[in-house]
């Protein structure tokens, strides 16, 4: 059971170019959500999604895109990197309804130069 | 949400209990304590979570005063493994799919 997969696990970008993040489930959990965390903070939500087809706004959404055609996978856009933008990004999962725990996945650590 | 106060930072001895308290003094009826650890830059792992209630798991036990507005998570006999920033998030359970991360508490459990 792989849980929550990220990908890729390490990446250094030049200042305007794009990339995609991915990330897949196979607990076929409804929430998936994406998480920055800088340098010693916490971690800030960026996007979320309770469901294929539907994603929504977090903390921070500027400078991200996010679509849900499937339950699995959740992948984070970013249009044109920023240096402001170099983090380490976690995606999570969970199941639908109450009192349920989020499973995170491992991170992908981002550089933009 | 309720906002919450931890320490920044605490020590621990190898074997012994470790007491790590969360100041939730603004809660309402309707939201659950959470905890949540994070070792080392890895993904965040789910610990425990309770609404009113004392709660135990095969992982730690958590404590909440009866007025709700405080509670503590007690790791039984620390390991070097435990070394982590340990976050309390105050929640409503069924919007829980945003949580809040604070700085949390860098727990560091000594030899």
């Amino acid at each position: 059971n792989a849980g929550v997969t990220q990908t890729p696990k390490f990446q250094v970008l030049k200042t305007g170019q794009s990339m995609t993040l991915q990330c897949a489930q196979d607990m076929n959990h409804e929430y998936m959500s994406w998480y920055r965390q800088d340098p010693g903070m916490g971690l800030r939500l960026i996007h979320y999604s309770v469901g294929a087809g539907i994603t929504d706004q977090g903390e921070v959404p500027n400078g991200y895109n996010v679509s849900r055609s499937t339950t699995e996978d959740f992948p984070l856009r970013l249009l044109s990197a920023a240096p402001s933008q170099t983090s380490v990004y976690f995606c999570a999962s969970r199941p639908g309804g109450g009192y349920t725990e989020a499973f995170f996945g491992q991170g992908t650590r981002l550089t933009v130069v | 949400d309720a906002k919450t106060t931890q320490p920044p930072s605490m020590d621990c001895a190898e074997g012994r209990a470790a007491n790590l308290p969360c100041n939730h003094s603004t809660i309402s009826g309707n939201e659950y304590v959470y905890w949540y650890r994070q070792i080392h830059s890895q993904g965040p792992q789910y610990i425990i979570h309770g609404l009113k209630n004392n709660e135990t798991n095969e992982m730690a036990s958590l404590i909440i005063t009866e007025d709700r507005k405080s509670s503590t998570l007690i790791l039984p006999h620390a390991t070097l493994r435990d070394t982590a920033v340990y976050y309390c998030i105050v929640r409503v359970a069924i919007n829980d799919y945003k949580l809040s991360f604070g700085a949390g508490t860098t727990v560091t459990v000594r030899a």
